[in-house]
């Protein structure tokens, strides 16, 4: 079964500064991985995707992933926090949920805080 | 541009109480979703539809029941709330729920949901 692990639950960096968030993914066969942004009482928005074509994945808001499959790797960065960037992010996995559908299997979250 | 829409917002009920959560997308979306989100838990699948017509149990139904009443509309009841269903729940949909077209889902803004 696939799984997803956020490696830290809190991150925090100062603005202007690169921003780091690290997954790591367990899956039996080609995954689908998703990265989504929660902002404070608000549902998530999907940053960028994975599916299987290039391995450098850009997203909204100048976020990046870069899917590592010797790495189980799909971590998400940026060159330069913004303030706006203060929000929860989810790394998530598409599983074939009894074949019929493409269930999301959610990490616990990293929080980012951005310093001014 | 409404996307996914939940109501209501916030709502506090009394343990035994009934209630249902409503959710309307409007992109013409196949597939819908229901998640509750717990703190640290990331967010956990209750119930899905994979097509109108079609509703199916997820990783947490217990306690709950939906209704595909038509392709726009996914409805969540509790027919008696306990303090353990106090949660955030998200209504999501996504345009096809197979796992080849590995498409992402798009939420809505959540129901903050209080049982005493």
């Amino acid at each position: 079964a696939q799984s997803v692990t956020q490696l830290d639950s809190h991150v925090s960096v100062s603005e202007g500064t690169p921003v780091l968030l690290r997954c790591n993914y367990s899956s039996s066969y080609s995954p689908s991985l998703f990265w989504y942004v929660q902002h404070p009482n608000k549902g998530l928005q999907l940053l960028l995707k994975y599916t299987s074509a290039a391995t450098l994945v850009k997203g909204i808001n100048g976020f990046e992933a870069e899917f590592k499959k010797s790495e189980t790797s799909f971590h998400l960065t940026k060159p330069s926090a913004h303030m706006s960037d203060a929000a929860e992010y989810f790394c998530v996995v598409s599983e074939n949920y009894g074949g019929a559908t493409n269930k999301l299997i959610f990490g616990t979250g990293t929080l980012l805080a951005v310093q001014p | 541009n409404a996307g996914v829409t939940q109501t209501p917002k916030f709502q506090v009920l009394k343990t035994g109480q009934s209630m249902t959560l409503q959710c309307a997308q409007d992109m013409n979306h196949n597939s819908m979703y229901w998640y509750r989100q717990d703190p640290g838990m990331g967010l956990r699948l209750i119930y899905y539809s994979a097509s109108e017509g079609t509703t199916d149990k997820g990783e947490v139904p217990n306690g709950y029941n939906v209704s595909r009443l038509n392709k726009r509309e996914f409805s969540l009841r509790l027919e008696s709330a306990a303090p353990s269903q106090t949660s955030v729940y998200f209504c999501a949909s996504s345009e096809s729920s197979s796992p080849r077209q590995r498409q992402p889902q798009h939420f809505g803004d959540g129901t903050r949901l209080s049982i005493l």
